[in-house]
């Protein structure tokens, strides 16, 4: 019964590091999302997937990308990360409209 | 572009005192969701609205659809200090979702 689970729970980049955040869902679910939240902004959609081997770019895509090759996973890469990029990243699933999602607990990205 | 507007941004309360939660948008909505956000955890779904006029009730708390769906409340009665947490609004457009910026409650015992 483990949902969504994220990985890594916690990391530090240095500018100019690359790193892949892995959301990993069980339930069968189409639509996989990414979203990062920063203070006083809320949650802001990065890509997210309607399918395996499908992806589409949010508000905020610049600077990473996506990959869906197989259903249950959606990873997210920063190719060279940067001080804007220190966020909590929110993994999220869900059937398609009109269900709710389901979250994944998050990953706190810290870029120095 | 779509956009859902949630007021207020914070509100803090007696522990006992009621609280409520306001998303407003320009546009009909499909549907329109509620999450809870506990300080330093992920958003947790509580409830979708679909109808026109729709109410739901979770206990302590009171969700409504607006008649012309383009408006929603969460209502919660007698706030205990388990309610603290940002508490956000996500209308649906077809098949887009935007996030109101949320509501963080914070209750005083």
């Amino acid at each position: 019964n483990a949902g969504v689970t994220q990985t890594p729970k916690f990391r530090v980049l240095k500018t100019g590091q690359s790193m892949t955040l892995l959301c990993a869902q069980d339930m069968n679910h189409e639509y996989m999302y990414w979203y990062r939240q920063d203070p006083g902004m809320g949650l802001r959609l990065i890509h997210y997937s309607v399918g395996e081997g499908t992806t589409a770019k949010g508000e905020v895509p610049d600077g990473y990308n996506v990959s869906r090759l197989k259903k249950q996973n959606f990873l997210l890469g920063l190719e060279s990360a940067a001080p804007s990029q220190t966020s909590v990243y929110f993994c999220a699933s869900r059937n398609g409209p009109p269900y709710g999602y389901t979250f994944g607990s998050g990953t706190r990205l810290t870029v120095v | 572009g779509q956009q859902v507007m949630q007021i207020p941004q914070y509100q803090h309360v007696q522990e006992g005192e009621d609280f409520t939660t306001y998303c407003n948008s320009s546009t009909t909505l499909s549907n329109i969701q509620w999450y809870k956000q506990r300080p330093g955890g992920h958003p947790v779904f509580l409830i979708q609205l679909v109808k026109s006029g729709e109410v739901k009730k979770q206990k302590r708390l009171t969700f409504q659809f607006g008649e012309a769906k383009k408006n929603s409340s969460l209502h919660i009665t007698a706030t205990q200090t388990t309610d603290v947490g940002t508490y956000f609004c996500v209308g649906e457009y077809g098949n887009k979702l935007v996030f109101g910026a949320g509501t963080i409650l914070r209750v005083k015992s």
